[in-house]
């Protein structure tokens, strides 16, 4: 079975403070992909990142970058700078994965609530 | 104009009643998918389609039936409602073609039923 776990419920920091949200998972998989979903306060949920799991590589978008690491099956976030814009739910989920769900599932971890305070 | 959109956005009702929740795409896509969220529960899929002829259950598909009228029409229905139906709901859509690629939402419907 696939599963996604993000342990932090909720982080609150200052704006300009770095803040970095973990996300560990879990599959029978050798092939699969990780993903992170923003979700503002408007509810609408946007897509962020795709890794694959061939491409350890990291990857830094403006003040955001993801820190892959297969070895400790962890695909975490990181906002340098954070701004009050920031402030959302987090999600990282899992899927593409031919042994779990025929490729087509996609798991979400629970979410990790950030406020990013002036 | 929005890539996925859902009708209605809000939407309150009583429970037994029966609900359509609907969903349209122009993006073109073959999958789509509908989900539902909970407060510290994440998104759970309810079922998915990869096209027009195929429909799956999800994870959590009971007290709940889909319709793909179209390659960008996904309709969820609750049958008869229930108060821990409560939720909002997304539908998503993806391409199949080439690497796993993203799944892309829709605005969510906020459902309450009384």
């Amino acid at each position: 079975a696939q599963k996604v776990t993000q342990a932090q419920t909720e982080i609150s920091v200052v704006e300009k403070e770095d803040v970095t949200l973990d996300c560990v998972y879990e599959t029978r998989d050798t092939t699969y992909y990780l993903f992170w979903y923003k979700q503002p306060p408007s509810g609408e949920l946007v897509f962020l990142i795709r890794r694959n799991s061939f491409d350890e590589q990291n990857e830094i978008s403006g003040r955001y970058s993801w820190n892959f690491q297969k070895s400790t099956s962890s695909f975490n976030f990181t906002i340098t700078a954070s701004q009050v814009v920031d402030s959302a739910v987090y999600f990282c989920a899992l899927g593409g994965g031919l042994l779990t769900g025929g490729g087509n599932k996609l798991t979400f971890g629970t979410g990790t609530q950030l406020k990013v305070e002036l | 104009d929005a890539d996925v959109t859902q009708t209605p956005r809000n939407r309150i009702t009583k429970t037994g009643k029966r609900i359509m929740l609907e969903c349209s795409q122009t993006k073109g896509h073959d999958r789509m998918y509908w989900y539902r969220q909970d407060p510290g529960l994440g998104l759970r899929l309810i079922y998915y389609s990869f096209d027009v002829k195929d429909i799956n259950k999800g994870e959590i598909s009971d007290g709940y039936s889909v319709s793909r009228q179209a390659q960008a029409k996904f309709s969820l229905s609750l049958e008869s409602a229930i108060p821990n139906q409560t939720a909002l709901y997304f539908c998503a859509t993806r391409n199949s073609g080439g690497t796993y690629n993203e799944q892309f939402f829709g605005p969510g419907t906020r459902l309450t039923v009384l």
